[in-house]
């Protein structure tokens, strides 16, 4: 059973700074997501990354998929305010393509 | 606007009673999902058709709950007998046979 945990939960930062949210998942997955969420409101897709080594970026961010190690990442560069949200990835399950969601990573970032 | 609509975007029922959500796909997708998200937790999948068949449902999805895709085009959700634990965001989704899922607005559901 496919099974995605992120970390970290919270996070607190200045602005201007850097960080990195990561996403591990369980078992085989060929495709991994990245969303955004603000409070009351639906997702936004970010990102989508559908194969090994995989790199992308818009703006600020930037995600990566490696999965050998299983592991997604998502890059925070010179973090502002306007960045404030939570953040999910998602694996999906081969056959019906389910997602499976992260618990989500609840990002504040401090002007 | 061809994204993904859901009907209503806010319901506030009291605990017992029935309960009744739509979603319109984006129009050429045959995959259309449904989700759960509680407060400070991430979506949970709930159910999926392709076409009109409901292939999969979530050990989540009680007695309470039904779904259907008649024609293969909008799908309902349905909950019997609401209790407070039904309370959350309702998110619906829709993909073409093998590509990304796009989310819609969601309903929130908010059980007294």
């Amino acid at each position: 059973e496919l099974k995605v945990e992120q970390n970290p939960l919270f996070l607190s930062m200045q602005e201007g700074k850097n960080y990195t949210i990561y996403c591990n998942y369980s078992t085989t997955s060929d495709r991994l997501y990245w969303y955004r969420q603000d409070p009351g409101k639906s997702l936004e897709s970010l990102f989508v990354l559908l194969s090994n080594g995989a790199v992308k970026q818009e703006g600020r961010l930037m995600a990566s998929l490696d999965t050998k190690a299983r592991l997604s990442t998502l890059h925070i560069t010179a973090a502002v305010h306007d960045l404030s949200a939570t953040y999910f990835c998602a694996a999906s399950e081969g056959g019906t393509y389910k997602y499976i969601f992260g618990t989500g990573t609840r990002l504040k970032v401090l002007a | 606007d061809t994204g993904v609509s859901q009907n209503p975007r806010h319901k506030i029922t009291k605990r017992g009673q029935n309960v009744t959500f739509r979603c319109d796909p984006i129009s050429e997708h045959n995959r259309l999902y449904w989700y759960r998200q509680t407060l400070g937790q991430g979506p949970e999948f709930l159910t999926y058709f392709q076409n009109e068949a409901q292939l999969e449902k979530s050990r989540l999805l009680s007695d309470r709950f039904s779904a259907e895709r008649p024609k293969g085009s909008f799908s309902t959700l349905e909950i019997q007998r609401t209790e407070q634990g039904d309370s959350a965001m309702y998110l619906c989704a829709s993909s073409p046979a093998w590509g990304e899922q796009y989310f819609g607005p969601g309903t929130r559901l908010t059980v007294t």
